[in-house]
């Protein structure tokens, strides 16, 4: 079935620990991307890549990390989460680029304590 | 001005009424345009892309763009229930970096 997946699906933690949120696409999608969900913010992009080993900032990058070295996967990394990285994470990818449809992961809730 | 704009609603359609829902957007270089349908809990999904002016039709699902007014529309006929949602609207934006931008998106209930 093709899918995108993320890991973990929930998750609370405490502020300074790091983590990281797994993103695996079974489509062999180039294009990769993050978001986070916030109530009244709606859907802002943290980072995105267009292929292997190429990454860039979306609209919300600070405190996030990500990497690309498989087309595959796109983990994102928070290396000393605060509390206002609360928030619903949504990984996706799509065929080529911001042109195409996105396929979405199931969310990812993360609670930063 | 917003990079892209919804009302929010929530806005309320009786069962077999047509649901109207709107979206602009500021950049006028932007070419692709998209609906996406989000249930409570669940992960964005795509109703429907539209790069041209004019309407496209898919089912009970009609999306309209005229990039002279920078404006989308979805239109959804004969509402069902299963159709409440929040819906999204998503433009490429092409001024600076390439970016995806979505609108915070309009809630509907189709009531029975």
């Amino acid at each position: 079935e093709a899918q995108v997946t993320q890991n973990p699906r929930y998750l609370i933690t405490v502020t300074g620990k790091k983590l990281t949120v797994t993103c695996s696409q079974n489509m062999n999608h180039e294009y990769m991307s993050w978001y986070r969900q916030d109530p009244g913010l709606g859907l802002r992009q943290i980072y995105y890549s267009m292929n292997v080993e190429v990454t860039d900032k979306g609209d919300v990058p600070e405190g996030y990390k990500v990497s690309r070295k498989e087309k595959r996967n796109f983990p994102l990394i928070l290396e000393s989460p605060s509390p206002n990285q609360t928030s619903l994470y949504f990984c996706a990818s799509s065929l080529r680029g911001q042109d195409n449809e996105q396929f979405f992961g199931p969310g990812t809730r993360l609670t930063v304590l | 001005q917003k990079e892209v704009e919804q009302n929010s609603g929530p806005l309320s359609v009786p069962e077999g009424a047509i649901a109207s829902l709107n979206c602009t957007y500021s950049d006028r270089g932007s070419q692709s345009f998209f609906w996406y349908r989000q249930y409570s809990g669940k992960s964005p999904e795509l109703i429907m892309s539209i790069y041209s002016n004019g309407d496209k039709e898919d089912g009970r699902f009609t999306a309209q763009l005229n990039k002279a007014s920078q404006y989308v529309s979805l239109l959804i006929r004969d509402s069902q229930p299963s159709d409440s949602a929040t819906y999204l609207c998503a433009v490429n934006i092409r001024q600076g970096a390439q970016k995806l931008v979505f609108g915070q998106g309009t809630r509907l209930t189709i009531n029975p």
